[in-house]
């Protein structure tokens, strides 16, 4: 399995503002992913991050609001911009690591928008 | 496209009961199945997978499932709950040669003393 760190781990944040999440991974994976669990509801992807090229967005999420990058092949960022107290959510990164077929998942962050 | 459907969205029960969390998927094509586990505020921990093979699959924790085709359900069992398994509960399904998840709307488990 793959060692998955997320920071921040929480935070609070202001409404407008925008918040960097990133999420390192101890080895080579070949997908990483984005969701995002608003409060008492299950996970929804917003993402596939793509190494070299740009993200692909589930139905509902846009690149405006929610911009990735994946440098490269261990390392991905999420931004939450313009932020609203909607925003606020677990967001996890998850990656599938060769040729396994489930999915590991970082701690998540915790974000509250006020 | 495939769903996940979780049928209880809170199941409380006695330590040391059994306990069974329901899951039912569709989907028209060949899926895996997961469960995974989250405690109160961690991510997601894989308890079990059927890829293919025995239906019954056991995973850590003591916990198992069964993959019924017929019925599309992959329900989680455990014999005997400790206080330790409080915690959400989310039914995955992947389509096969996929790599997205998709889940279910996660149940609840609280172990009662």
């Amino acid at each position: 399995s793959a060692v998955i760190s997320q920071k921040p781990s929480r935070d609070i944040c202001q409404r407008g503002t925008s918040l960097t999440i990133q999420c390192q991974v101890d080895s080579q994976v070949t997908m990483m992913f984005w969701y995002r669990q608003q409060p008492g509801q299950s996970l929804t992807l917003i993402a596939t991050a793509n190494q070299g090229s740009e993200a692909t967005y589930e139905s509902g999420f846009v690149i405006d609001k929610f911009p990735i990058s994946r440098p490269n092949l261990t390392f991905s960022t999420l931004t939450v911009s313009n932020m609203s107290p909607e925003d606020s959510s677990i967001y996890l990164c998850s990656v599938v690591w060769g040729a396994n077929t489930e999915a590991f998942f970082g701690q998540g962050t915790r974000l509250t928008v006020v | 496209a495939q769903s996940v459907t979780q049928l209880d969205s809170q199941v409380p029960v006695f330590e040391e009961a059994p306990v069974e969390l329901r899951c039912n998927y569709s989907s028209s094509v060949s899926v895996y199945l997961f469960w995974y586990v989250q405690y109160p505020n961690q991510g997601l921990q894989l308890l079990l997978k059927y890829l293919s093979g025995s239906t019954l699959v056991k995973g850590i924790n003591g916990f198992e499932a069964e993959f019924n085709k017929s019925q599309t359900s992959f329900h989680l069992r455990k014999p005997s709950v400790h206080i330790s398994d409080t915690a959400e509960y989310f039914c995955a399904v992947k389509l096969q040669g996929a790599q997205k998840l998709v889940f279910g709307q996660g149940t609840r488990l609280t172990i009662n003393p």
